[in-house]
């Protein structure tokens, strides 16, 4: 079945280290993939993507990595600060032209000051 | 920058009343959808809409739920008979495409919390 989800529910990273969140997928089909971020008391908010026939993207202190071949996806986000303490989210849509983005479960990151 | 905006924030309601939902998807977007978050969980996907039809819909969304685009910027969601289940945020979202020939990221709201007594 289709699924996306995430090794890890937590994560605590120190100010200014890097922080890395994972997710696994299981839906060979999806071919585009997003990453959002979730304050409290917020809608998730875009933060990258990256389609299937990209392994890597990068933003502003983001980089997203995908890897078809164990069908798993991270997201990297350099010199964490304070602000980016929030729930991770990954989603992916279909290759078959479905009309909906699935979530995984989420990884809340707590930055440490 | 444009947003996608709901209304209310928070909506109460008593058990087996109707409610509706009320979302301005971002002008130029051309697909709308529907999702929910129970507290602490992921976000589960309702219904998706497209050139004024529901293009897909979950198991969750069932003779309940309907979407509706009564005019040129609203979309409604609107839970006809309402359960304690039914408890939780609802998020709209829009983008400019969706499908095999064009992806592009969803924009959300910042939701409605719907509590259910």
């Amino acid at each position: 079945g289709e699924s996306v989800g995430l090794h890890l529910p937590t994560l605590s990273v120190q100010e200014g280290d890097n922080s890395i969140i994972n997710c696994a997928y299981s839906n060979s089909a999806s071919d585009y993939f997003i990453w959002y971020k979730q304050e409290s008391g917020k809608g998730p908010q875009f933060i990258i993507d990256i389609r299937s026939n990209m392994d890597k993207r990068q933003g502003q202190r983001v980089t997203v990595l995908l890897n078809k071949t164990v069908k798993h996806l991270s997201l990297q986000i350099a010199a964490t600060q304070p602000g980016d303490s929030a729930v991770y989210f990954c989603a992916e849509n279909r290759a078959d032209g479905g009309f909906k983005t699935i979530f995984g479960a989420g990884t809340r990151l707590f930055v440490k000051a | 920058e444009p947003e996608v905006t709901q209304t209310p924030s928070h909506q109460v309601t008593q058990m087996g009343q109707e409610v509706i939902l009320r979302c301005v998807p971002i002008s130029n977007h051309l697909y709308f959808y529907w999702y929910r978050q129970i507290l602490g969980q992921k976000v589960e996907f309702l219904v998706s809409f497209y050139n004024n039809e529901i293009s897909e819909k979950s198991e969750i969304f069932d003779d309940q739920f309907s979407v509706e685009r009564p005019d040129g910027s609203n979309f409604t969601l609107k839970i006809r008979s309402t359960k304690l289940e039914d408890s939780a945020m609802y998020f709209c979202a829009s983008t400019l495409g969706q499908g095999r020939s064009y992806n592009s990221p969803l924009h959300f709201g910042n939701g409605t919390r719907l509590t259910v007594t």
